[in-house]
């Protein structure tokens, strides 16, 4: 079976400062990772997946989560916040199209609040 | 506009009343999804379907509920005699067989309010 967790409900920063956002996952196989980013009212739209090519991976604006498996982490950060990236962010895992076909489970969100 | 469509976006009902739901997937896409996200959750898996074959219920998939996606092209969520635990979004999303990396494509979403 597969979990993530991600630490922490809700994350504030300034403009201008770090994002780090945490998640933790658990799978019995090799795992594909994302982060998708939802704004209110809105579906989910893909930030970045991790596929055991590069342990950095780099998504869209300007964020990027390094694949840790040591530690079973997929952080997500991005170094200069903008007011734009407030909205709630998952992590997700699948076993790509293996027998669970490629469903994906997610971690229970963060939202991001970006104060100017 | 080639992106995952569902209709309604939003929708009210009493407790009792049956409701469905359409998805209509990125047209070249033979995977689609079901997914409920409650309040404060992140999205939780339904249900599957590989063309016209529904091939996983989720547990949470009470008999009350059923999916189609009769020509393997849209599908339909229907729920019936609605419970004020049914209010949730529910999210549908596509992909492609033979991608590698079978990335999920979501759509906006059906809000569903069960008064």
């Amino acid at each position: 079976a597969q979990s993530v967790t991600q630490l922490g409900s809700h994350v504030s920063v300034s403009e201008g400062a770090l994002v780090l956002l945490r998640c933790n996952y658990s799978s019995s196989v090799p795992p594909y990772l994302f982060w998708y980013v939802q704004y209110p009212n809105q579906g989910l739209q893909l930030l970045l997946k991790y596929t055991s090519a590069a342990t950095l991976v780099k998504g869209i604006n300007g964020f990027e989560a390094e694949f840790k498996k040591s530690e079973t982490s997929f952080h997500l950060t991005k170094p200069s916040a903008h007011m734009s990236d407030a909205a709630e962010y998952f992590c997700a895992v699948s076993d790509g199209a293996g027998t669970s076909y490629g469903k994906l489970t997610f971690g229970q969100g963060t939202i991001l609040t970006v104060h100017p | 506009d080639t992106g995952v469509s569902q209709n309604p976006r939003h929708k009210i009902t009493k407790r009792g009343q049956n409701v469905t739901f359409r998805c209509d997937p990125i047209s070249e896409h033979n995977r689609l999804y079901w997914y409920r996200q409650t309040l404060g959750q992140g999205p939780e898996f339904l249900t599957y379907f590989q063309n016209e074959a529904q091939l996983e219920k989720s547990r949470l998939l009470s008999d009350r509920f059923s999916a189609e996606r009769p020509k393997g092209s849209f599908s339909t969520l229907e729920i019936q005699r609605t419970e004020q635990g049914d209010s949730a979004m529910y999210l549908c999303a596509s992909s492609l067989r033979g991608s590698t990396y079978n990335e999920q494509f979501f759509g906006p979403g059906t809000r569903l309010t069960v008064l």
